[in-house]
């Protein structure tokens, strides 16, 4: 079942940085912190994911606290299509218990 | 690769009749995960398979839910029978085993039961 803690929701205006973090303070050494994203009646697609150290990829950033108990996905230039449902997720190492919780609901003002 | 591919994308049924849903995986992916979403439980995890064979059904809500895999490329969630309150938009989603790499999820079919 669900081991993070996200924000319900949070508003960001367009263009500027936008801060989603996420508690998973039960993570093991071994689980893998993911993210994902569902923008309106779509599935789930994938975001980011890292274990330990902070990760970049094209469409966001993903800063790990030292300790793991923490993340925080970072989108650098908030967009209209940015506006969706964020989910962090911990998979382990072996990929099962993908269970996602409830999720961030972020909206971009104009 | 196409994706994961789920069919059909709406369906809409009477009640006490029976729906099958169906998924084609990505090729080369080991598990394969079905989910239930609706606006009042979010994501729910049905039950996964790993080289098709279900690892954990536990989140299947009742005997009338079944799922299978025959093969590696095909997979079927099965409700019979079918009752309103099952309305709701069922993804599947596939994935090599490691949690280290992305899932990928299909576009999901919305079950509306009448």
């Amino acid at each position: 079942d669900a081991k993070t803690t996200q924000p319900n929701s949070m508003e960001s205006n367009e263009e500027e940085p936008v801060h989603l973090p996420c508690n998973h303070s039960t993570i093991s050494g071994t689980d893998y912190i993911h993210w994902y994203r569902q923008l309106p009646s779509q599935g789930p697609e994938y975001v980011i994911h890292g274990l330990t150290s902070n990760v970049n990829n094209r469409m966001a950033s993903l800063a790990i606290a030292e300790d793991r108990k923490s993340s925080t996905l970072i989108l650098h230039r908030a967009t209209l299509r940015d506006a969706a449902v964020y989910y962090c997720i911990l998979r382990d190492s072996t990929g099962n218990q993908f269970y996602f919780g409830t999720g961030t609901s972020l909206t971009v003002i104009p | 690769d196409a994706g994961v591919i789920q069919s059909p994308r709406h369906e809409v049924t009477e009640m006490g009749q029976e729906v099958t849903l169906r998924c084609k995986p990505i090729s080369g992916h080991d598990y394969l995960f079905w989910y239930r979403q609706t606006m009042m439980r979010g994501l729910e995890l049905l039950i996964y398979f790993n080289n098709n064979v279900p690892i954990d059904d536990s989140g299947m809500p009742e005997d009338r839910f079944s799922a299978k895999m025959p093969n590696a490329s095909f997979s079927t969630l099965k409700i019979q029978p079918s009752e309103p309150r099952d309305s709701a938009v069922y993804f599947c989603a596939s994935s090599l085993v490691t949690g280290a790499t992305e899932a990928f999820f299909g576009q999901g079919t919305r079950l509306t039961v009448v």
